[in-house]
């Protein structure tokens, strides 16, 4: 069946520097969307793309839908202690399939 | 913005009991969704509905039913709990085609059945 591969899995960076994560499938999308889960609380939609090659700001945050339409990459720009938590890539056609999500830590 | 709602955030049940979650958006939705996420296996979906009385099994149905009467509302069920389906429990909606292809996600319902 279809997969969505995230990577990394988790990642621990210092407070100022930049992250950057991505999701790449074996199968074509129509839509990449982006998500930040808090603990204890439900994902949180942060960027939506909706056509192949859109580059998509949100604040700190930039996202790409991939030419292939098979990926799609997150930035998140001089990162903030509130940026920790865990973010989720999905991709959807006919079916909605979720990475395995990016666990962001801060370091102090 | 589209809100969807999970009326009970934290439950405890005993094994065998009966159990509810509901949700309801406020968007007029088509599509609803239920997953349940667990530590190291992301989300799996329970079962999804694309209209009202309609209702489609998910990659996990088994152990769980669900019910939607009104287009807003999707109820899962869990008919006999047990500790296995000790999770946290996600909702979501969504409309079918084009831009409105964003998924929304409720705040979660934390299930333990002792």
């Amino acid at each position: 069946g279809q997969q969505l591969n995230q990577s990394p899995q988790s990642m621990f960076i210092q407070e100022g520097e930049d992250v950057s994560m991505n999701c790449t499938s074996s199968s074509i999308f129509n839509t990449w969307l982006w998500y930040k889960q808090d603990p204890g609380e439900g994902p949180v939609l942060l960027i939506a793309l909706y056509k192949a090659g859109e580059l998509t700001s949100n604040g700190r945050l930039t996202a790409q839908f991939g030419i292939t339409r098979k990926d799609s990459f997150l930035n998140i720009s001089a990162s903030i202690p509130s940026d920790v938590g865990i973010y989720f890539c999905a991709g959807r056609d006919d079916k909605i399939i979720f990475g395995k999500g990016t666990r962001l830590h801060i370091l102090p | 913005d589209v809100k969807v709602t999970q009326s009970s955030r934290y439950l405890v049940k005993r094994t065998g009991e009966k159990v509810f979650l509901e949700c309801v958006q406020d968007m007029d939705h088509e599509n609803m969704f239920w997953y349940r996420q667990d530590p190291g296996l992301g989300l799996r979906l329970i079962y999804f509905s694309y209209d009202v009385k309609m209702k489609e099994k998910g990659d996990i149905p088994e152990g769980y039913s669900v019910s939607r009467e009104k287009k807003e509302r999707f109820s899962l069920i869990l008919e006999s709990a047990s500790t296995n389906q000790t999770s946290m429990y996600l909702c979501a909606s969504t409309t079918g085609e084009g831009r409105g292809n964003t998924i929304y996600f409720g705040e979660g319902s934390w299930l333990t059945v002792v």
